[in-house]
């Protein structure tokens, strides 16, 4: 079974420049979170999708954020302008339902300079 | 304010001991209790997962216990083995999937 799949693992860029992450969740999930883990705030939820909609915005940080799930197999977590303080390590996870197990990703890396 | 807190920080143990990792939340009104581990470079492995229902799961060497009155969680590892060297995170969920993270237990277990 292929686990939840993010791309890229490693993103470095300078600031400013647009980043698109990429998140495949477990076929069959029903829902799909992205998270943000810093050393100074730990894991945080950013937003989560249930069957494509988004449900709960209230962690992205900023406009600079924004996320989408066009289909039930792909989603996308996008930073424009970045600036150093993103930098981060993003997860996607996924799970089947309410009171699920969520599934973690590897998770990208991202260093803006 | 829902927080989750996890004690201690790091611990650092012999190879062969039993030991105990400890989580505490503020608000009791969870939906469910996860214990992730991560390791380091990579993403959360799914340990146990209890529902607010239930006192305690169980799998392999690991149970995980919960007492929702008193707002805790511990994770009890039975026969500690160097490949258990990893942070063991505490997520508790409060409702619709809202999960809040622990910052999480480095364990160290020395051969």
């Amino acid at each position: 079974d292929a686990g939840v799949i993010q791309s890229p693992r490693h993103e470095v860029t300078e600031m400013g420049q647009e980043v698109t992450l990429r998140c495949k969740p477990i076929s069959g999930h029903d829902y799909l979170f992205w998270y943000r883990q810093t050393m100074m705030r730990g894991l945080e939820l950013l937003i989560y999708f249930n069957n494509n909609v988004p449900i709960d915005d209230s962690g992205m940080p900023e406009d600079r954020f924004s996320a989408k799930m066009p289909n039930a197999s792909f989603s996308t977590l996008k930073i424009q302008p970045s600036e150093p303080r993103d930098s981060a390590v993003y997860f996607c996870a996924s799970n089947a339902g309410e009171g699920q197990p969520q599934h973690f990703g590897d998770g990208t890396r991202l260093s803006i300079l | 304010k829902q927080e989750v807190t996890q004690i201690p920080a790091a611990l650092s143990v012999p190879e062969g001991e039993n030991l105990v990792l400890n989580c505490s939340f503020t608000d009791s009104a969870i939906y469910n209790l996860q214990w992730f581990r991560q390791d380091p470079g990579k993403g959360l492995t799914s340990l146990l997962l209890i529902q607010s229902s239930q006192r305690e799961q169980t799998s392999g060497r690991l149970n995980a216990s919960l007492d929702k009155s008193s707002g805790r969680s511990t994770l009890y590892i039975a026969a500690s083995q160097p490949g258990d060297s990893a942070t063991y995170l505490c997520a508790v969920v409060y409702n619709n999937n809202d999960m809040r993270f622990g910052a999480g237990t480095r364990l160290t277990v020395k051969p």
